[in-house]
């Protein structure tokens, strides 16, 4: 099956620093990829939609000056979450779809813990 | 708006129980139901279905939709204390974009 990878697993950070997170699709092409974050005991709440090549659509509610996304290729698109705070921390989790189905396959996330 | 509701939000139950989750969802332009498992990492895939009345299995696990009523259900027979997870119902809607709309989930544990 189709495998979508994340990098790193987990991070800690300052308070007023910036992390990025990569997100891969390992063995397809993904012309769509999506970012969730998810606080405990919660759902994925759905941040934005990066499409290949163009800029990426946000959710209401999202700022996309604090988290920059960035799609560059068919395998890999990038979160940066920018000027992290406290608030940031969570379970930040992407997915891929390919060209042929609408199947979501999800990378196992990256745990943000901001200090 | 667009929103999926899922209920209960938690269950208790033993060791070879039978379980129903419960999945409705208000979705413009519906094109599938989508059940996932999430245990301390990101979901893995259940079920997707497209079809009013067509039963999805897995083992123990079964899932159907009923697209005039607007819900989903996901049973487990015979549970076992692997089958505890967060158990997530999503919703593909409008456009092409492929986006998902996910209810809270609900927390099913097995006790032995």
């Amino acid at each position: 099956g189709a495998v979508v990878s994340q990098h790193p697993s987990w991070v800690i950070c300052k308070s007023g620093t910036s992390v990025k997170i990569e997100c891969r699709s390992l063995d397809f092409q993904a012309t769509t990829m999506f970012w969730y974050r998810q606080f405990p005991k919660q759902s994925l709440m759905l941040m934005a939609t990066s499409n290949e090549g163009s800029k990426a659509t946000y959710e209401q509610g999202v700022e996309k000056d604090k988290f920059l996304i960035n799609h560059a290729s068919l395998t890999l698109s990038t979160l940066t979450v920018t000027s992290a705070h406290p608030e940031d921390s969570s379970f930040y989790i992407c997915s891929a779809i390919g060209s042929v189905s609408y199947e979501q396959y999800f990378g196992p996330g990256t745990r943000l813990t901001v200090t | 708006e667009d929103k999926v509701v899922q209920s209960p939000l938690s269950l208790v139950v033993h060791e070879g129980d039978t379980v129903t989750l419960n999945c409705s969802y208000e979705v413009t332009n519906f094109r599938s139901l989508l059940w996932y498992k999430q245990e301390k990492k990101a979901p893995t895939f259940l079920f997707m279905l497209t079809s009013s009345g067509i039963e999805k299995k897995s083992g123990r696990l079964s899932s159907i939709l009923d697209k005039k009523e607007l819900f989903s259900i996901l049973n487990i027979t015979a549970t076992q204390t692997g089958d505890s997870a967060v158990y997530l119902c999503a919703a593909h809607g409008s456009g092409n974009t492929g986006k998902l709309i996910f209810g809270q989930g609900t927390t099913l544990q097995v006790k032995p």
